[in-house]
């Protein structure tokens, strides 16, 4: 069975740009998330998608957006780039009916922005 | 809002040492617990959980984990660590009924040989 994936794998950003992110779940999981995990931070929770609606998102601001598609894969666009937005951004999947939390994770996009 | 510590950044033992990291979180009511693992150049992957039932719960690789409600913590154990288990660490609590979980720091855990 395919894992998360996601790409690119890495990515080199100058400030003020945009950049876009993409992953796609495991097959047969609806939901979808998104994590920032800045060096010594942890984990952080951007946004979670499940049967292509946004259902929650973190403390972050606006400029931090994505969407699910039709097949459940994922975008996660970031505008305006700032030198603090660089960090490993982590996409997971779990299924939401019956009480299946456990989320299972990609092997990240590291975004660098100078 | 809820919180979850982590309180070891950072432990380094030798092969064969015991190992016992920490995880306390602040929500008072139903909650589901995870012990997640990075190893270096891997995916984060889940080592173990608990929902419901009995709070000694067993992962893989021989890892194991308690739940002890009175004291809000779920601290991951294991009797002898390999060079293997290198690894970063990840506690992770969802408040019951929600599909969101709060992340610990971590804890990087280095095994000499």
């Amino acid at each position: 069975e395919a894992g998360v994936t996601q790409s690119p794998t890495h990515l080199i950003k100058t400030r003020g740009q945009q950049v876009t992110l993409r992953c796609s779940p495991i097959s047969g999981h609806t939901s979808v998330y998104w994590y920032q995990q800045a060096l010594g931070l942890g984990l952080q929770f951007l946004l979670w998608y499940d049967e292509g609606e946004e259902r929650n998102r973190g403390n972050f601001p606006p400029r931090f957006s994505g969407r699910q598609f039709p097949n459940y894969s994922s975008e996660l666009n970031v505008n305006a780039l700032e030198l603090e937005d660089s960090a490993l951004y982590l996409c997971a999947s779990s299924f939401t009916a019956g009480g299946h939390y456990e989320q299972y994770f990609g092997p990240g996009t590291r975004l660098t922005v100078t | 809002a809820q919180s979850v510590s982590q309180h070891n950044h950072h432990v380094i033992l030798s092969e064969a040492a015991s190992l016992e990291l920490g995880c306390n979180y602040s929500y008072g009511g139903t909650v589901n617990l995870f012990w997640y693992v990075q190893y270096p150049g891997q995916h984060l992957q889940l080592l173990l959980k608990y929902f419901s039932g009995d709070p000694l719960v067993k992962g893989i690789k021989g890892f194991e984990a308690e739940f002890i409600k009175s004291k809000f913590s779920f601290n991951l154990r294991k009797p002898s660590v390999q060079w293997s288990d290198t690894a970063e660490y990840f506690c992770a609590v969802n408040e019951g009924g929600s599909y969101i979980p709060t992340f610990g720091r971590g804890t990087s855990l280095i095994v000499h040989p």
